[in-house]
Formats: structure tokens, C-alpha cells, sequence
């Protein structure tokens, strides 16, 4: 079983550009997570996705952030208009549906704007 | 709400060395606490997990955590440090019943001294 995808490893932008990022849970896990990880900082929640709903997008900025998980794909973290404040480590974590608490990580994007 | 303080951002220990990495955690329910080590430029890998049961729960490559209930900590041990154990390590609070969101500590950072 394949662990959680997340594409690509790196992306670079310069200011004003769009970032997508991209994460495929593991088989059969219906919920994912979005957390951002500043330089010299713990992973701050972003936003909690099931399939075709948000669930909780408390940690999500107001403005150019947006999150989605279609019912067939890839969950999409959309960045519009980067600034150099987004640069950051995005990690995706998914889970099963209804099992628990157990979170499963995957390798992270990281994002530089130029 | 919950929150998680890790006490010491970088931790030096001689390899042979006792390995105490400190976890206090802030909860209105009945937490789930976690350990996650990370290495360096890639994603989390869970140590270790507290739900419910033995407040000693031992994980992989030696480390045990402890949670204390009076003393809201959950520490991570581990009784001889080895060289690959040198990586930033994670403390996350988890209450999945009110939506699965993790609460991480900013990390501490374990350099092992040969």
C-alpha cells in the first residue's frame, strides 16, 4: 500500500505566479489534511477535506488559499498570487474514515517564491 | 483548544546517552498524543502514539513516551542515543472527536555528540 503522494517535491515561483500543489492519500483514506511548516516552526493546521467537502478551513488565510478534494484525483492546495511569506513547507496527511485519530504524512511540497 | 509546548529547542546528547525530549500539552478533553521524528528535507514519520490504555507506549528504534495525566506531559525517552537518531522530533495533540485537526509543538532539534 502506497503511502501519501504528494507532488511536486519542490516548486518554484516568483511573486504574483500560482501555486498548485498536489496530494494523493493512501488507498481507501477519504479524509486529508493540510498543514504548513514556516522555517524554524512546528506544522500549523490549514484545512481538513473529505471528498467534496471542507470540513474545517480555520487555519486557512482569508485570502489567495484555497483547498479542494474532488471525488475523483488528487487533493489540490491552490496558492494564488505567491508572496515570499508563502514560502513554506506543505504537508499532506490522510486518514481512514472513522478509525481514529492516526494521521499519515506524506513527504511534503516545498515551496520557494523568488 | 489544545496546544503543545516543547520545553528546549535543540537537545545535545553524547551517543551511549540518555535521551529526554520534553512534551507538555494543554487539552479540554482526553487527548491523543503523538510523536513524529522528522529528518532532514523529509516528511513525518510517527514514533509513537498515546490513545487510550498503558500510559507507557513504546515505539520504534527504542523510544518510549510516558503520558501523565497530572502532569500533562508526555516526554519521549529513549536510553541510549545512536548517531541516525539525530533529527528534529515533533509533539502533536490530537482531539479527532471535534474534527482530527493536530496541534504540533515547534520541535526540538536532537544533535548527537559522537
Amino acid at each position: 500500500n502506497a503511502g501519501v503522494m504528494q507532488n511536486p517535491r519542490h516548486l518554484v515561483r516568483r511573486r504574483g505566479q500560482e501555486a498548485r500543489l498536489r496530494c494523493s492519500p493512501m488507498k481507501g483514506h477519504s479524509h486529508v489534511y493540510w498543514y504548513r511548516q514556516l522555517p524554524e516552526e512546528g506544522l500549523k493546521f490549514m484545512v481538513y477535506l473529505q471528498k467534496e467537502n471542507i470540513i474545517d478551513e480555520s487555519g486557512m488565510p482569508k485570502e489567495r488559499f484555497s483547498a479542494e478534494f474532488p471525488k475523483e484525483g488528487p487533493s489540490i492546495l491552490r496558492i494564488q498570487q505567491v508572496v515570499r511569506g508563502d514560502s513554506a513547507a506543505y504537508f499532506c496527511a490522510s486518514s481512514p474514515p472513522g478509525t481514529g485519530p492516526e494521521q499519515f504524512f506524506g513527504p511534503g511540497t516545498r515551496l520557494t517564491v523568488l | 483548544a489544545q496546544s503543545v509546548t516543547q520545553l528546549g529547542s535543540h537537545v545535545s546528547v553524547s551517543e551511549g546517552a540518555l535521551v529526554l525530549l520534553r512534551c507538555n500539552y494543554s487539552s479540554s478533553v482526553p487527548p491523543y498524543l503523538f510523536w513524529y521524528v522528522q529528518y532532514p528535507n523529509q516528511g513525518l514519520q510517527l514514533l509513537l502514539k498515546y490513545t487510550t490504555g498503558a500510559t507507557l507506549v513504546k515505539g520504534i528504534n527504542g523510544f518510549e513516551a510516558e503520558f501523565k495525566k497530572s502532569e500533562t506531559s508526555f516526554h519521549l525517552t529513549k536510553p541510549s542515543a545512536h548517531m541516525s537518531d539525530a533529527a528534529e522530533y515533533f509533539c502533536a495533540v490530537s482531539d479527532w472527536r471535534a474534527g482530527n485537526q493536530f496541534y504540533f509543538g515547534t520541535g526540538t532539534s536532537l544533535t548527537v555528540i559522537p
